[in-house]
């Protein structure tokens, strides 16, 4: 079946260090791509999206880009912070027919450890 | 703050005991989603509801049965789980589901469940 996965399941960075977080996919008709945060004893956060007629979406010290080539998202944090400690998650959605939107599959998440 | 309200945020109960789990949204939203979350997969869609109507049932067992009021409520009926049901359970809410573009999910911060 069609599946969402992370390369690599931890990351130790030091602080002011650049991260870079990545998620590959399977699904050619996936169209829409989220990246979520999710720090102990909370649910999942919206960081940023992207949908597959774009490469590149820039946000507050984050940036998604998307190379639906290789079917590879990735997530780039800029001067990483204690605070940016978590598990990511990429998500996928893939609008087959117009009808499912609305059911995103996950990836299994990525640990990032950022080091005073 | 989410947006997205669940409580209790931690359930203990005995596996003849009924319980419900309950989550709010102030977000506007039509779509109202259960997730379970275990340690070391990915989150697990259990049921989708679209303006209060329940368009997806993943397999999940009968133990576990959703209500929806209205749109911004969703319950979760617990009834005899087993002690593998322990989890945390999250409660998500979006826009609509099968509009014609992708949206982002909204996360509330989860009910931890522990079954004796």
């Amino acid at each position: 079946g069609e599946s969402v996965g992370l390369h690599l399941p931890t990351l130790s960075v030091q602080e002011g260090d650049n991260s870079i977080i990545n998620c590959a996919y399977s699904n050619s008709a996936s169209d829409y791509f989220i990246w979520y945060k999710q720090e102990s004893g909370k649910g999942p956060q919206f960081i940023i999206d992207i949908r597959s007629n774009m490469d590149k979406r820039q946000g507050q010290r984050v940036t998604v880009l998307l190379n639906k080539t290789v079917k590879h998202l990735s997530l780039q944090i800029a001067a990483t912070q204690p605070g940016d400690s978590a598990v990511y998650f990429c998500a996928e959605n893939s609008n087959a027919g117009g009808t499912s939107y609305g059911k995103l599959t996950f990836g299994q998440g990525t640990i990032l450890t950022v080091h005073p | 703050e989410t947006g997205v309200t669940q409580t209790p945020r931690h359930l203990v109960m005995g596996m003849t005991n009924k319980k419900s789990l309950k989550c709010e949204q102030h977000l506007g939203h039509n779509a109202m989603y259960w997730y379970k979350q275990s340690a070391k997969k990915p989150l697990e869609l259990m049921f989708v509801y679209n303006f209060k109507e329940q368009t997806e049932n993943n397999s999940v067992p009968s133990r576990f049965s959703p209500e929806c009021p209205n749109s911004s409520h969703l319950f979760l009926h617990l009834h005899t789980l087993q002690p593998e049901d322990s989890a945390l359970y999250l409660c998500a809410s979006s826009q609509e589901v099968g509009g014609r573009v992708g949206q982002p999910q909204h996360f509330g911060d989860g009910t931890r469940l522990s079954i004796l």
